[in-house]
């Protein structure tokens, strides 16, 4: 099956520094990949969604200046949390998908800011 | 109201038994319907990918979609502690944007 990676898997920071997590589909190239955050005990909800050599399309609430995505490749997608705070700790997750078909999701990564 | 409503469960069921988890939903416009299993702490493994209404089989794992009701199901035979978990519902209009449930955390014992 596709398999898709994240790094770090667990991060620690201090508050106003700027954490960068990548995600990376390992046997396919993806033509969309998605970012999500989960908060303990709720759902997955979509911050963005970005398309190789395109700007991310963020969803209604999520700042884009503050998560910035890049998708440089059809293999690798990166997610930086700038001046991260407190209430940005959370698990965040990626996932990739070809031509509109399923997704597939990366391990995540908690982030924990102090 | 939420577009997907799915019960948090807990669920605790023995070993063997018949697992049934359900979602509803209000947007008719959903066509794509996807079931993922969430270990603590990993990412979700999707399980079954149905497209419109009808049934699919995989293993010991049923999916059902009714879009007459807008409900939908997933059936685990033969239970087993190894399939305690948190199952999470999902749905799109265009196989893209995926609307998850809250998901339903399960627990099998011995």
């Amino acid at each position: 099956g596709a398999v898709v990676s994240q790094h770090p898997s667990w991060v620690i920071c201090k508050s106003g520094t700027s954490v960068k997590i990548e995600c990376r589909s390992l046997d396919f190239q993806a033509t969309t990949m998605f970012w999500y955050r989960q908060f303990p005990k709720q759902s997955l909800m979509l911050m963005a969604t970005s398309n190789e050599g395109s700007k991310a399309t963020y969803e209604q609430g999520v700042e884009k200046d503050k998560f910035l995505i890049n998708h440089a490749s059809l293999t690798l997608s990166t997610l930086t949390v700038t001046s991260a705070h407190p209430e940005d700790s959370s698990f965040y997750i990626c996932s990739a998908s070809l031509k509109g078909k399923e997704q597939f999701f990366g391990p995540g990564t908690r982030l924990t800011v102090l | 109201q939420k577009e997907v409503e799915q019960d948090p469960g807990p669920l605790s069921v023995p070993e063997g038994a018949i697992v049934s988890l359900n979602c509803t939903y209000s947007n008719s416009a959903f066509q794509y319907f996807m079931w993922y299993r969430q270990y603590s702490r990993k990412g979700p493994e999707l399980l079954m990918y149905t497209y419109s209404s009808g049934n699919k089989e995989d293993g010991r794992f049923t999916a059902q979609v009714d879009k007459s009701s807008k409900y939908i199901s997933l059936f685990i035979r033969d239970s087993q502690p190894s399939d305690s978990a948190t199952y999470l519902c999902a749905m799109s209009e265009r196989s893209d944007k995926l609307i998850f449930g809250t998901g339903t955390r399960l627990q099998v014992f011995p």
